[in-house]
């Protein structure tokens, strides 16, 4: 059965820093998807980056980056030059694609507090 | 700006009563997901179509939850009786299955509180 651990309950970051948000994962599938979505205040889900397990490369959309170790099966992400507005909760979450079962799993997430 | 909608967003109702939660995928998506947020369980799978087809329901409770998918415009997601415990942040997404990749978009939610 496929897990995902997010160990940090809560992050702070100051303004324009970098953070890292820390996702491992665990599945016996060989090819797999991993995403992060943001939650702010407000509820909705926002997609934010996506790594193929088949992916050679990190994957990165703007100031997000996916720092991806196969073999420590982590999926961190970067989050670059923070501002006020990515205050929010990040989930990790991941598909197996072996079996066909297109669900997310998801981490509990980590609530990250950029200030000024 | 493609989205996918959700009605209601917000919804109180009494113990027993009945719930029926709508969602709009993008249009061109083949794929639609219920989920539920709760403090407790976190985000949790409810039930997934793949061309109106239930492919996967096992994590709803089948004796007061049910799924449909009457048309490619439309999933419901219907609580009957509904109970305190069901008292959640009810999610519905949509993706487009392109070989492996498929990204699944959210909608805004519908925050329902059973009293």
């Amino acid at each position: 059965a496929q897990k995902i651990t997010q160990t940090q309950p809560g992050m702070f970051v100051q303004e324009k820093e970098a953070v890292t948000l820390d996702c491992t994962y665990d599945t016996s599938d060989q090819s797999y998807g991993l995403f992060w979505y943001k939650q702010p205040s407000s509820g909705e889900m926002i997609f934010l980056i996506y790594q193929g397990s088949y992916d050679e490369q990190n994957a990165t959309e703007g100031r997000y980056s996916l720092n991806f170790q196969k073999a420590r099966k982590s999926a961190n992400l970067v989050i670059s030059a923070s501002q006020l507005g990515d205050s929010a909760m990040y989930f990790c979450a991941m598909r197996e694609l072996d079996t066909g079962r297109r669900a997310l799993t998801f981490g509990s997430g980590t609530r990250l507090q950029v200030q000024p | 700006d493609a989205r996918v909608t959700q009605t209601p967003r917000d919804k109180v109702t009494e113990m027993g009563q009945e719930v029926t939660m709508r969602c709009q995928p993008i249009l061109g998506h083949n794929t639609v997901f219920w989920y539920r947020q709760t403090m407790m369980q976190g985000l949790e799978l409810l039930a997934y179509f793949r061309n109106r087809a239930p492919l996967d329901d096992s994590g709803m409770p089948k004796d007061r939850f049910s799924a449909e998918m009457p048309d490619a415009t439309l999933a419901t997601l219907k609580i009957q009786p509904s109970e305190p415990r069901d008292s959640a942040v009810y999610f519905c997404a949509s993706g487009l299955v392109l070989g492996k990749s498929d990204t699944q978009y959210f909608g805004p939610g519908t925050r329902l509180t059973v009293l």
